[in-house]
């Protein structure tokens, strides 16, 4: 089925360190992906996008990188800092089939940065 | 602060009772979203409506039902509550009409529990 997949891991990281958080998409008809943190307590917020046309898209100490060959999605995050610490989703947004135009979440990975 | 406000953050009730939970998008965003999130089945999409017109639907029980004001601000509806209901409820807001023209900026969510 369509599906964005996380399987529930967990990251931890020394302060300073670089991290990458991987996701698989199976959805090739999917255009457009998005990664997401959530904090404790609060809603998802909007780290960084990136469009199927592309596939490397930086932001502030971020880099998301997509592979359509193997669907497969992945965030960097550079010098990664305590306040880093949160659960990171991937979602993506299908252009076509049943799921057209429904942002459709991972399960989410748990970054644990170590002061 | 991702301009999107929900109320109430916490809400307790019992089975079979109905609430109504708000979302304020950010403003200038014309659709609206709103989204599940439980422990065993991750954010799930339930409706979206963009200028006051339903146009998307997720999987949202028949028991549940929203709609989108003249001013934009939204409202979902959850009646004959049951227990598995219990779930953070999030709202999130969105420029354009089709989830792949612009990121989701999410609220914080309103925490329901049935008991």
């Amino acid at each position: 089925g369509e599906s964005v997949g996380l399987h529930l891991p967990t990251l931890s990281v020394q302060e300073g360190d670089n991290s990458i958080i991987n996701c698989a998409y199976s959805n090739s008809a999917s255009d457009y992906f998005i990664w997401y943190k959530q904090e404790s307590g609060k809603g998802p917020q909007f780290i960084i996008d990136i469009r199927s046309n592309m596939d490397k898209r930086q932001g502030q100490r971020v880099t998301v990188l997509l592979n359509k060959t193997v669907k497969h999605l992945s965030l960097q995050i550079a010098a990664t800092q305590p306040g880093d610490s949160a659960v990171y989703f991937c979602a993506e947004n299908p252009l076509s089939g049943t799921s057209y135009g429904k942002l459709t979440f991972g399960q989410g990975t748990i970054l644990t940065v170590h002061p | 602060d991702s301009g999107v406000t929900q109320t109430p953050k916490h809400l307790i009730t019992a089975t079979g009772q109905r609430v109504t939970l708000r979302c304020s998008p950010r403003s200038g965003d014309l659709s609206v979203y709103w989204y599940q999130q439980s422990l065993d089945q991750g954010l799930q999409f339930l409706i979206q409506y963009y200028n006051g017109e339903e146009r998307a639907k997720g999987n949202i029980l028949e028991r549940f039902s929203a709609q989108q004001f003249p001013d934009l601000h939204s409202e979902l509806n959850l009646s004959s509550l049951e227990l598995g209901d219990s779930a953070l409820y999030f709202c999130a807001s969105s420029v354009g009409g089709g989830t792949g023209q612009s990121p989701l900026h999410f609220g914080n969510g309103t925490r329901l529990t049935v008991t």
